[in-house]
């Protein structure tokens, strides 16, 4: 069956450090992958887009990798803030006509000042 | 742009009561999506829409729940009756365009039944 699999344990990181959290996931050809993030009590919030041709994407402090051999994205935060502590959710879409994502449970971030 | 609206933001309803579920998209956007949200479970899609229409409703957990979109502006999920188990967060988001496009995000219904 297909499975979306972020480290559900929450992580803890000291702010300056790089934070990298995981999205693992089988019996998917996604066509994109996409992060959010989420605070307490809002909606996810869209921050990077990969696509399966594309083995790296760099936005500000953020950096995703994307290997679909490993089946596996890799979500960097460079120079972590206390404001960067969030759930963040992959989420996978596959090639097709329609705009169907399906997200991962998601990995809550906590930097420590 | 106001952002994918919302209403109620909270709601606290009997077992077997019938819950309505509100949800304007951003201007302009023809894709409109709901989703459920658990602890258990996350961030679940029930159904989405092009153009006013459903294109897939797999992700309804039964018929008790139901979607539509009257028009380009407005979208409603219902519940009737509902159960203790149907509490959740639920969102509404919506998109333009083709694939991977981005997702926008409303603050969510926090649906509690008692």
């Amino acid at each position: 069956s297909q499975k979306i699999e972020q480290n559900s344990e929450a992580l803890n990181i000291q702010e300056g450090k790089t934070a990298t959290l995981t999205c693992n996931y089988t019996n998917y050809s996604p066509a994109y992958l996409q992060w959010y993030r989420q605070d307490p009590g809002r909606g996810p919030v869209f921050l990077l887009l990969i696509r399966e041709n594309e083995k790296e994407k760099r936005k500000e402090r953020l950096k995703v990798t994307f290997d679909t051999t490993l089946k596996q994205s890799l979500f960097h935060i460079t120079a972590s803030q206390p404001a960067d502590s969030a759930t963040y959710l992959c989420a996978l879409q596959t090639s097709g006509g329609y705009q169907k994502v399906t997200f991962g449970t998601g990995t809550k971030l906590q930097v420590i000042p | 742009d106001a952002g994918v609206i919302q209403s109620p933001r909270h709601e606290v309803t009997e077992m077997g009561q019938e819950v309505t579920l509100r949800c304007k998209p951003i201007s302009g956007h023809d894709y409109l999506f709901w989703y459920r949200q658990t602890m258990m479970r996350g961030l679940e899609l029930l159904i989405y829409f092009n153009n006013n229409v459903p294109i897939d409703d797999s992700g309804m957990p039964e018929d008790r729940f139901s979607a539509k979109m009257p028009n380009a502006s407005f979208s409603t999920l219902k519940i009737q009756p509902s159960e203790p188990r149907d509490s959740a967060v639920y969102f509404c988001a919506s998109s333009f365009g083709s694939r991977g496009e981005t997702q926008y995000f409303g603050p969510g219904t926090r649906l509690l039944v008692l």
